[in-house]
């Protein structure tokens, strides 16, 4: 299979922390993106990063990206219980449209 | 961004029975649609890549008379899973665009 590996699988904290997922992936790639999805849900588009960008920054989101150790991660600072969700990296195999996606990380935010 | 709906929302259908997920594209030409799929607390997998007038690229271990698309117009693309079993029981997400991404908002379907 070409799905990415997240870790941890699950994560759970309190209000106020932060909290870091990692994500690796397989394939070279034009970008990495992150989602999220509450459960049930449909997918929430956070965060693109390019192959030539090493980090990138939204709101309390910041993401980096290490194309030698085909890595990335997503950190969520002062987190707060509506963060509660599961986070899925996804990549797209250079040359093809398509997504793969990491397998999530399942965070839990208490207040 | 282009929007991208779903229907039906949630079905529940009896074992054996076929069930038709339609994907539309409301502002957007896709000439390409993409089929996840989604079991319960695991991650999106690649069922499908639909192409507008030829025949969907089924991905490995992905059973195609089982998992029917078809892409009749740019702005549609069906998926009919034929004699459902509990098994197939899901969470079907289609997505279009390339550079960016647009994803439906998902059809639950629960066989029983």
């Amino acid at each position: 299979s070409q799905q990415g590996e997240e870790d941890p699988q699950a994560l759970s904290i309190q209000e106020g922390e932060n909290a870091t997922m990692n994500c690796s992936y397989k394939t070279s790639i034009n970008n990495l993106q992150w989602y999220r999805q509450n459960s049930g849900r449909g997918l929430v588009h956070l965060i693109l990063i390019r192959s030539n960008e090493r980090e990138k920054h939204s709101g309390r989101l910041r993401v980096t990206l290490d194309t030698s150790k085909k890595s990335s991660s997503l950190l969520i600072t002062a987190s707060r219980a509506a963060d509660t969700a599961s986070y899925f990296c996804a990549t797209d195999d250079t040359g093809f449209q398509k997504l793969v996606f990491g397998t999530g990380t399942r965070l839990l935010v208490s207040p | 961004g282009a929007v991208v709906s779903q229907h039906p929302s949630w079905v529940i259908c009896k074992s054996g029975t076929s069930v038709k997920i339609e994907c539309r594209s409301l502002d957007f030409q896709a000439t390409t649609m993409f089929w996840y799929r989604q079991f319960p607390k695991q991650s999106l997998m690649l069922m499908a890549t639909s192409n507008e007038g030829s025949k969907a690229t089924y991905e490995q271990g992905v059973e195609k008379d089982k998992f029917l698309i078809n892409h009749a117009s740019l702005t549609l693309s069906t998926l009919t899973v034929t004699s459902a079993h509990p098994e197939d029981s899901s969470f079907y997400i289609c997505m279009i665009g390339t550079d960016t991404q647009y994803f439906g908002p998902g059809t639950r379907l629960t066989v029983l």
